[in-house]
């Protein structure tokens, strides 16, 4: 069965720095891959998908993320980080794009001046 | 606006009380699921569905029912709730086109 990890429980970023969070996953083929962002009180947001092809993926506000099937990993970067993206940040995998999914346990990301 | 919407967002109820939160979608996705998330543990999949009357169990079924009559509707039953049953509940479809996961915006439950 698919897992998820994201060892990162919370992370401490300064306004204007960059941020990675990292992902993890357990699956025996290429899984779809993607990372939400959920604002506090929001609901979720998808901020970007991997599928297939290019590794390096971009999403909105600014983030990309990139596969590495070696290394079973799909971490999230953003090279300024902004006061708004203060919010909890969750990777998920899909063994098909059909709806079962799992999500990692969330990194809180917390911006500092 | 493509949307998944939930009802009601906020419920506080009685051990024992059912109740059904419904969840209904307008992009005519064929998938729809069930979440509940809680602190340190993410986002746990309940229930989900891959078509009309096609459904089968998440991760954490257990208290929970659901039925796919429609394809646009997909509501969450809780026969029996329990205390543990407290939490914030998401309602998802997606379509076989691979766009990701469309979360409705939360049901957030209280069961005293």
């Amino acid at each position: 069965a698919q897992s998820v990890t994201q060892p990162d429980i919370h992370i401490t970023v300064s306004e204007g720095a960059s941020l990675e969070l990292r992902c993890n996953y357990s699956y025996g083929a290429t899984p779809y891959l993607f990372w939400y962002v959920q604002s506090p009180g929001q609901g979720l947001q998808l901020l970007l998908k991997y599928f297939s092809g290019d590794t390096l993926v971009q999403g909105i506000k600014g983030f990309e993320a990139e596969f590495k099937r070696s290394q079973s990993s799909f971490n999230l970067r953003k090279p300024s980080v902004h006061w708004s993206d203060a919010a909890e940040y969750f990777c998920a995998v899909g063994t098909d794009s059909w709806g079962k999914f799992q999500f990692g346990a969330g990194t809180q990301v917390v911006v500092t001046p | 606006e493509a949307q998944v919407t939930q009802n009601p967002r906020y419920l506080i109820t009685v051990t024992g009380k059912k109740l059904t939160v419904t969840c209904s979608q307008n992009m005519n996705h064929e998938y729809m699921s069930w979440y509940r998330q809680d602190p340190g543990l993410g986002l746990r999949q309940i229930y989900y569905s891959m078509n009309v009357e096609v459904t089968d169990k998440g991760d954490v079924p257990e208290g929970y029912k659901v039925s796919r009559k429609e394809k646009r509707n997909f509501p969450l039953i809780l026969e029996s709730p329990s205390p543990n049953q407290t939490s914030l509940y998401f309602c998802a479809s997606s379509s076989s086109h691979g766009q990701g996961v469309v979360f409705g915006p939360g049901t957030r439950l209280l069961v005293l």
